[in-house]
């Protein structure tokens, strides 16, 4: 039982260059979350998917796209990499009911130049 | 505008000893509330979480306080061992699923 997954952990971009993010879980949960965390910030909610088949908008999602593939992966998409989305970002899921935990991988960290 | 806000951005404290974490809330919808612990370099894992029904919580060495008239919670962690060195997140939901992070407080247990 791995949790919840993340490729890759360290990924150095030039401006403008794009990649994708990927995540999976194998708890069988039905929300996934990307989240960014940066310097006296916390962690900052890009986008989630409450379920299969729906995806919607956090707190910081511009410059960002999301896929919920299935169940178990989401990914995270940066189509035009740019220096202020240099972050650690973490993937995470939970059941989708209320007064649930959030399980987190173990992050990416990322270096755009 | 952040919604969940952890004052002290770090504690140190004697092994043996209490730590205390503090953290505030402004949205009243917020019903549901959670304790981070986060090493270098891997993922936060959950600690301990507290409903708005009650106004304590406890786990073995952690304990957490919700005053809901004042927004504010703290985690308890006694007694304090080299191993609670780390980052500690305080976060809060209402009922769509979405958890609001505070800044987190770096604690260092000295031996």
């Amino acid at each position: 039982n791995a949790g919840v997954t993340q490729t890759p952990k360290f990924q150095v971009l030039k401006t403008g260059q794009s990649m994708t993010l990927q995540c999976a879980q194998d708890m069988n949960h039905n929300s996934m979350y990307w989240y960014r965390q940066d310097p006296g910030m916390g962690l900052r909610l890009i986008y989630y998917s409450a379920s299969e088949g729906t995806t919607d908008k956090g707190e910081v999602p511009n410059g960002y796209n999301v896929s919920r593939l299935n169940k178990r992966e989401f990914s995270l998409r940066l189509e035009s990499a740019a220096p202020s989305q240099t972050s650690v970002y973490f993937c995470a899921s939970s059941l989708g009911s209320s007064y649930n935990e959030q399980f987190f991988g173990p992050g990416t960290r990322l270096t755009v130049l | 505008d952040q919604q969940v806000k952890q004052n002290s951005p770090s504690l140190s404290v004697q092994e043996g000893r209490i730590s205390i974490l503090n953290c505030d809330y402004t949205n009243s919808m917020f019903d549901y509330f959670l304790w981070y612990k986060k090493y270098p370099a891997e993922g936060p894992t959950f600690l301990i979480s507290i409903s708005s029904i009650k106004d304590k919580n406890e786990d073995g060495r952690f304990t957490v306080f919700l005053n809901k008239s004042a927004k504010h919670l703290s985690l308890h962690i006694v007694p304090s061992q080299p191993g609670d060195s780390a980052v500690y997140f305080c976060a809060a939901s209402g009922s769509d699923y979405k958890l609001s992070f505070g800044a987190g407080t770096t604690v260092t247990v000295r031996a």
